[in-house]
């Protein structure tokens, strides 16, 4: 499974954007990217995902680099509730589709 | 909706003991996941499987079996505890849809203490 490599820790303030970075230079034509974030004492929970494209949702938006090596999470009004472990995740679309996680980027959310 | 959901929440074992976590979903679907995650650290595949009466190893399966007979339930084995099993569990299941990659729902967990 193709590595990805994101911050330990960000900080930011509450109702402020958050853009959280993910580099995966090794990432092959069949993989998907995608966020899961964990809230402390919870199981992940799914975010977004996409494949060239940007993509958003009503939690987030997710930029992906034209040339697919890095891609950026986009909180785009940060609330107390957004303090989580952030895993950025590549699957490839064939097979079962193990997620392999890393150590994640914490963000924190000063009030 | 129930989703993904693990039983116990909690259970504290004696070194040596056995024990089976359970894990059902009713979203009908196929690929379901049982991960581990120790302190400070994020989630390890024990075991997974694709569907009904197919399973296979993840990254740490030592210690662990499991079986999948039906397509909603996904029981992970403990058959004798060791301290290293001292662990958060978490079970996971996703639709499988040719081509196209669908996130995994994730259960609560069950917090295991070997002690």
């Amino acid at each position: 499974d193709a590595k990805t490599t994101q911050p330990n820790s960000m900080e930011s303030n509450e109702e402020e954007p958050v853009h959280l970075p993910c580099n995966h230079s090794t990432i092959s034509g069949t993989d998907y990217i995608h966020w899961y974030r964990q809230l402390p004492s919870q199981g992940p929970e799914y975010v977004i995902h996409g494949l060239t494209s940007n993509v958003n949702n009503r939690m987030a938006s997710l930029a992906i680099a034209e040339d697919r090596k890095s891609s950026t999470l986009i909180l785009h009004r940060a609330t107390l509730r957004d303090a989580a472990v952030y895993y950025c995740i590549l699957i490839s679309d064939q097979g079962a589709q193990k997620l392999v996680f890393g150590q994640g980027t914490r963000l924190t959310i000063n009030p | 909706n129930a989703g993904v959901t693990q039983t116990p929440k909690f259970r504290i074992l004696k070194i040596g003991q056995s024990m089976t976590l359970q894990c059902t979903q009713d979203m009908n679907h196929n690929y379901m996941y049982w991960y581990r995650q120790d302190p400070g650290m994020g989630l390890k595949l024990i075991y997974y499987s694709v569907g009904a009466g197919i399973t296979d190893k993840g990254e740490v399966p030592n210690g662990y079996n499991v079986s999948r007979s039906t397509t909603e339930d996904f029981p992970l084995r403990l058959e004798l505890a060791a301290p290293s099993q001292t662990s958060v569990y978490f079970c996971a299941s996703s639709l499988a849809l040719t081509g196209q990659n669908q996130p995994q729902h994730f259960g609560d967990g069950t917090r295991l203490s070997i002690l």
